[in-house]
């Protein structure tokens, strides 16, 4: 069955960066895009970006590009997301989820699975 | 950037009862919208893909109708394990966003 387990929950100053990992099983790692996104405390969901986890590609919303690294390393099935100059307003859950497509228009159809969820606390 | 409006907020009924959720798009997204519940402390689940069609293991008691810009889940007959936050997507174009949440509590 298809699995995706995050890393745990951590805890960074402002300014740090997090790296969060997301190890796939159950599938062919390489057959999907990767997708991450983020829900606040009490808010609600946040498209981040995503991984073609076959070739390494990469596009990230407006909002998060030149901050956001969005990586994977196919030798373990695992999905990373990492994020800069971190401030308070980026405390939140962060999730991986894969996504289907049901046609060829180039964007995903949903997300048909997803991680657990990644607590990251930025505070001083 | 689409802005997708989900209402009401807030959906007060007792087990056994019909939910009917909204979600309006700021700009015609066809049919490309998905819904998905979210539990206390979990990850989201999909329920509908665009528009219509039921994820795989979603009961047929969820349905999904719409298109353009005004879009509806309806729970035909709520069971207790119904009680949750229900979001939609779409995926016209980027970026993708989601609707605020429609959390449908117990009455």
């Amino acid at each position: 069955q298809v699995q995706l387990v995050q890393s745990g929950a951590e805890v960074k100053k402002p300014g740090a960066s997090v790296k969060v990992s997301c190890k796939a099983s159950g599938y062919t790692f390489t057959g999907y895009y990767m997708h991450w996104v983020r829900q606040a405390p009490g808010q609600g969901l946040e498209w981040m970006g995503w991984t073609n986890l076959n070739t390494g590609g990469t596009s990230y919303a407006q909002k998060f590009q030149g901050r956001v690294t969005m990586t994977r390393d196919t030798s373990i099935s695992t999905a990373y997301m990492e994020l800069s100059s971190l401030r308070s307003d980026d405390t939140a859950v962060y999730y991986c989820a894969r996504v289907f497509y049901s046609d060829s228009r180039g964007y995903p159809t949903a997300f048909d699975y997803w991680g657990h969820g990644t607590l990251v606390t930025v505070s001083s | 950037e689409i802005v997708l409006t989900q209402s009401p907020a807030t959906l007060s009924l007792s087990p056994g009862e019909r939910a009917t959720l909204s979600c309006r798009a700021s700009q015609s997204v066809s049919s490309y919208l998905a819904w998905y519940q979210q539990k206390p402390g979990q990850a989201p689940v999909l329920l509908i893909y665009d528009a219509s069609n039921r994820a795989t293991g979603i009961p047929a008691r969820f349905s999904g109708s719409g298109s353009g810009t005004d879009f509806t889940l309806t729970i035909s007959s709520l069971e207790p394990e119904d009680f949750a936050v229900y979001y939609c997507q779409h995926r016209l174009n980027w970026p993708l966003t989601f609707g605020g949440g429609t959390r449908v509590e117990i009455k």
